[in-house]
């Protein structure tokens, strides 16, 4: 089954550098690789995602990049912000195929510290 | 606004007395989702419904059961709570082949 890997497992950034955080998967029939932030106590959140037919997908401060032949993906956050401070969560699924296929396999996060 | 809502927020039961924890949707999603998640650590899929129909985790343990008894609604029953069973429960809703959308979760403390 699938597996993926996250690092690193905690990311101390001053306010404004930017931070990367990098995860590997191991079933390279997986074509959709979501990111979530969770603050403490509460829900993760979708942040970002991006299928495997594309290489990069940006989204204001969040851009995520899939490298399909090496079977990695990675989170940045540029001009970080005390706010940003969280675990983030990368994930991998099949989707397309239905069934538990589609259910997201998760990497054991990383907290990130932003500080000011 | 549309969303996925669970009750309680916080339940403390004692070791051995069942429990029932519950998730509710407005999404209209044919897919829910049940997790555990322990501190410091990732969720971890305990089951699912597409539909009706139940699929288990091979590593989900029996004394963990689910009923989903229509689309909005799925309980959560933990049979006879250890104090390993102590965690964060969340709820998660998707249509087929779409992203998941979390509930807020359900604190269960076990004395």
């Amino acid at each position: 089954g699938e597996n993926v890997e996250q690092h690193p497992s905690t990311l101390s950034v001053q306010e404004g550098d930017s931070a990367v955080i990098k995860c590997t998967y191991s079933d390279s029939a997986s074509n959709y690789f979501p990111w979530y932030k969770q603050e403490l106590g509460k829900r993760p959140q979708l942040i970002i995602d991006i299928r495997s037919n594309v290489g990069e997908k940006k989204d204001q401060r969040i851009a995520v990049t899939l490298n399909k032949t090496a079977k990695h993906f990675s989170l940045h956050i540029t001009e970080t912000q005390p706010e940003d401070s969280a675990v983030y969560f990368c994930s991998a699924s099949i989707m397309g195929y239905g069934g538990s296929q589609g259910n997201l396999i998760f990497g054991k996060g990383t907290k990130l510290s932003v500080k000011p | 606004d549309a969303m996925v809502i669970q009750n309680p927020r916080y339940q403390v039961t004692q070791f051995g007395k069942p429990v029932t924890l519950s998730c509710s949707q407005t999404l209209n999603h044919n897919v829910m989702y049940w997790y555990q998640q322990k501190s410091s650590q990732a969720p971890k899929l305990l089951f699912h419904y597409y539909d009706k129909d139940f699929n288990n985790e091979a590593d989900t343990p029996d004394n963990f059961q689910s009923r989903r008894p229509n689309t909005s609604f799925c309980f959560l029953d933990i049979r006879s709570p250890g104090l390993g069973d102590a965690a964060m429960y969340l709820c998660a809703t998707s249509n087929r082949d779409d992203e998941q959308y979390f509930g807020p979760g359900t604190r269960l403390t076990v004395t």
